[in-house]
């Protein structure tokens, strides 16, 4: 069965680090190209990055450009997110999401997400 | 960046009701639209790529439609387990972006 399962939320200090990761499963994990997605308390879905299925390619949202990086180690079948410089508004459920088979056709599987809180 | 704006942003429906929502793109996008739904506290499941072919599994009372800027999802009768948040996606080019929800309560 295709499984994401993320972990790494937690409460941290704004201006702190915290690395989430995305344990994958159930599928070949280097086939894919795959996102991080984010949803603020009460509010929608706000894409964060994305990383080809090799690791070579990877694109931002503005708003986290140049403290976030994403990356992956298909020897773990892991995705992960390193969020630096973290802000108040960086405040949300972190999703992961895998990217369709032909590339715009959406995200068919996601995580259950993991909980980001930064306050002081 | 590419905009997208869903309507309505809150719709009051029965079972057994037609709905349809709208998402328009701030420039053009071919098909490359996706659907979700939200139930609350879950995550997003996928409904609809390329505008209008339905996600493996989903059920056939859900249709998209459009090209271009304009795109709706209809759900032809709607379901109990239909009662929650729907978003639109561009997967035309980054960053992706989405809509900003359209969330569909019981009347």
């Amino acid at each position: 069965q295709v499984h994401l399962v993320e972990s790494g939320g937690g409460v941290v200090q704004p201006g702190r680090s915290l690395r989430l990761s995305c344990a994958a499963s159930g599928f070949t994990f280097t086939d894919y190209a795959m996102h991080w997605v984010r949803q603020a308390p009460g509010k929608g879905l706000e894409w964060m990055a994305v990383i080809s299925y090799d690791g070579s390619k990877k694109y931002y949202a503005d708003s986290v450009k140049g403290r976030f990086t994403i990356s992956r180690d298909s020897s773990k079948n892991t995705l992960y997110l390193q969020m630096n410089s973290l802000r108040a508004e960086d405040t949300a459920l972190y999703y992961c999401a895998r990217d369709g088979e032909l590339g715009k056709d959406g995200f068919d599987i996601w995580g259950q997400g993991t909980l980001v809180t930064v306050s002081s | 960046d590419i905009q997208l704006t869903q309507s309505p942003s809150f719709l009051s429906a029965s079972v057994g009701d037609r709905v349809t929502i709208t998402c328009r793109a701030s420039q053009g996008i071919s098909s490359n639209v996706a659907w979700y739904r939200q139930k609350p506290g879950k995550a997003p499941k996928l409904l609809i790529y390329a505008a209008s072919t339905l996600q493996s599994g989903v059920p056939s009372r859900f249709s998209g439609s459009g090209s271009g800027t304009e795109f709706t999802l209809t759900i032809s009768s709607l379901q109990p387990e239909d009662f929650a948040t729907y978003h639109c996606q561009q997967v035309n080019s980054y960053p992706l972006t989405f809509g900003g929800g359209t969330k569909v309560e019981i009347k």
